[in-house]
Formats: structure tokens, sequence, C-alpha cells
């Protein structure tokens, strides 16, 4: 199985400030067709998942532009510009690429 | 809108069976595969089983830790995907949500509570 390791464990940010999450996997993410499917969730506190990016960069509808996807291969990041009240949760790496698909263990955004 | 409405779940003792229901509308159904994923109480996510659209076969994935005991299916007709959960352990106790619109998993619904417990 293809094990994706998120980092940090937990990211305190102050409101305003950047937040970066790394996510790395155990084999390349580019599938037969040269995609890279490399999806980014938001799990805000008492929430259902909401993917904020797809296919390493690309943004979901109504997702703000604050928030960007970036990498290749094995290594990727979601970068948030200025961190938001409302950005507070737990965020999750997950490929598509290989069978079965996995998670990142989740990395919790926090005010400080 | 897409809406994806989980039912089904609840509280069942050690190796009885439980089946859950995904009603989805605000899409086209029977064009995407669907898959369940799981979060254990604190935990993580976690994929359990997905299944294709009829014109790509129809087949399913099982996570290693289900498979020969859950059964992913689909109803076309009714915007309907179930999943068959068997010979449940305690471990099994969890969140499922369902989720749409291919293996990339854009739609997610508000998730059905299976407690395995005696």
């Amino acid at each position: 199985d293809v094990v994706m390791t998120q980092s940090p464990l937990s990211l305190p940010v102050t409101l305003g400030q950047p937040a970066s999450i790394s996510c790395r996997s155990s084999q390349s993410l580019v599938y037969s067709d040269g995609n890279t499917y490399l999806n980014w969730f938001q799990q805000r506190p008492g929430q259902s998942p909401r993917r904020l990016i797809y296919k390493v960069s690309k943004r979901d509808s109504g997702v703000p532009d604050r928030f960007s996807g970036s990498g290749s291969g094995t290594d990727f990041t979601l970068k948030i510009s200025r961190v938001e009240a409302e950005d507070v949760g737990v965020y999750y790496c997950m490929q598509g690429t290989h069978w079965p698909l996995t998670f990142g263990g989740g990395t919790k955004v926090e005010i400080k | 809108e897409v809406q994806l409405v989980e039912s089904g779940g609840g509280l069942v003792q050690p190796g009885r069976s439980l089946r859950l229901s995904c009603t989805a509308s605000g899409f086209t159904f029977g064009d995407y595969g669907m898959s369940w994923v799981r979060q254990a109480p604190g935990k993580g996510l976690e994929w359990v089983a997905y299944i294709r659209s009829k014109p790509y076969g129809g087949t399913a994935e099982y996570a290693a830790s289900v498979k020969g005991r859950f059964t992913i299916s689909r109803d076309d007709s009714k915007s309907i995907a179930y999943l068959q959960m068997n010979g449940l352990k305690t471990e099994d106790t969890a969140v499922y949500y369902c989720t749409g619109g291919g293996i990339q998993t854009p739609y997610w619904g508000q998730g059905t509570l299976v407690t395995v417990s005696s």
C-alpha cells in the first residue's frame, strides 16, 4: 500500500499568517494517463470532510484562492496564504492513483 | 446541488450484520463511481470500498481490513449505493461516509455512525 506521510501533526498559526502542510507518498503518484491524483481535504470540527484541491493543484469550486496546492511525484504541499478563523480544522491528503486509496494521518490547524 | 444522505447506522453486536444506504441527488449517479470512507472516533480517514460505474464494469475494490466481510453495491435506478457489512468487529466502530463523483471523492455525505459493541 502507498503510505501517505503528513507533517506537521499540529500547526498553530497566527491569524493572517501563512501556513504550509507537507504530504509525502511512499511511491510516485503519477498515473499511467500522466495525471497525478493527489487530493487535499479539509475537515472542520464536527463536519464532514470537504475536498479543496484535486490533481495536486486544481481548486474545487467555491474554495478560496488563499488555498493552493503544489508538488510532483512523491512530494506535495498545501499552502494557506493568510489563515482565517474558518480555516481551523484537520487537513488530509489522499492519493487516488493506486489501490487501495490511502489518506495521510492529518494535520490539525489551530489559531495561536 | 449535490446531496449524499447516508442511513442505516446504529448499535450492533460483534459478529452481526448491518446494511448502510447512501441516497444521491444533484448529479448523474450512474455516470460515477461511489466510495465508502470511515472515521473511527478521534481518528483519521480510512477508505473502505469503491464501486465503479456500470460503463466501467460496475466492479468493486476493497480495503484489506474489510475484504471478504463487506460488500459494496449500487442501484442506479434509485441512485443509491449500499454497504453490506457482515461479521462486524469492534474495530469497525466509526462514522461511515458515502462519497461520490468518482475515485477522487469530490462529494461527501454527513456520515452515519456505526457502533459495534456487546
